[in-house]
């Protein structure tokens, strides 16, 4: 079955922290992995998008890896800011036939507090 | 960047009454268009796919002459709630994709409807 687990479910952090979203995935074929934020009654916006190919990806203070062999990825967010405060939902995107599928994780609710 | 826009971002409409939701990509050509729903604290779940000009594919479980899709130009797909219940009150977001490219889809702002 196609899955998508991320952890932690939520997280509480001071700002200026440093932190590290998990995703496993089960999702086959794999095409690729993506991060994406989702403010609060806001549609989600794309972070990086990671192929097999590649390991780790950077834009701006987040930084995700992959590790195709384990199925895993991870979102690391830097110095983080109050602005930070959302869910992080990993996607990982699979091909059948001619469309490519989504296969949404439940996200990890990140709040950034002073 | 590509830019989807939705319309209206809130509604509230009363029960048995049907409401439509617009999506538009503002500056590129989208050959494909998705609908999601969404419930608090959980994940966006598909809801159809439409291409332009033919008829949308449904998701299990997903009435399609309940939740109507139209996808008639490439900058535009509606998606009309019809006869809304209480249970249909979720937040609606459409994404856009371009044909050939499977690296992105672009999403919408969401629009949250309320039925009472």
């Amino acid at each position: 079955k196609n899955q998508v687990e991320q952890s932690p479910q939520s997280l509480i952090i001071l700002e200026g922290k440093n932190c590290t979203l998990q995703c496993n995935y089960t999702v086959s074929p794999f095409s690729n992995l993506r991060w994406y934020k989702q403010d609060t009654g806001r549609g989600p916006v794309s972070l990086t998008i990671m192929t097999f190919s590649e390991n780790t990806k950077s834009n701006g203070r987040y930084t995700a890896t992959l590790d195709a062999d384990t199925k895993q990825s991870s979102l690391h967010i830097t110095a983080s800011q109050l602005s930070d405060s959302a869910s992080y939902i990993c996607v990982v995107s699979r091909h059948t036939g001619t469309a490519s599928k989504l296969t949404f994780g439940t996200g990890t609710r990140l709040q950034v507090t002073l | 960047g590509a830019v989807v826009s939705q319309h209206p971002s809130r509604v509230i409409c009363k029960s048995g009454t049907s409401v439509k939701i617009e999506c538009r990509s503002l500056d590129f050509q989208a050959t494909t268009m998705f609908w999601y729903r969404q419930f608090p604290k959980k994940s966006l779940m598909l809801m159809a796919t439409s291409n332009e000009g033919s008829k949308a594919t449904y998701e299990q479980g997903v009435e399609k002459d309940k939740f109507l899709i139209n996808h008639a130009s490439l900058t535009l797909s509606t998606l009309t709630v019809t006869s809304a219940h209480p249970e249909d009150s979720s937040f609606y977001i459409c994404s856009a994709g371009i044909s050939g490219s499977s690296y992105e889809q672009y999403f919408g702002p969401g629009t949250r409807l309320t039925v009472t």
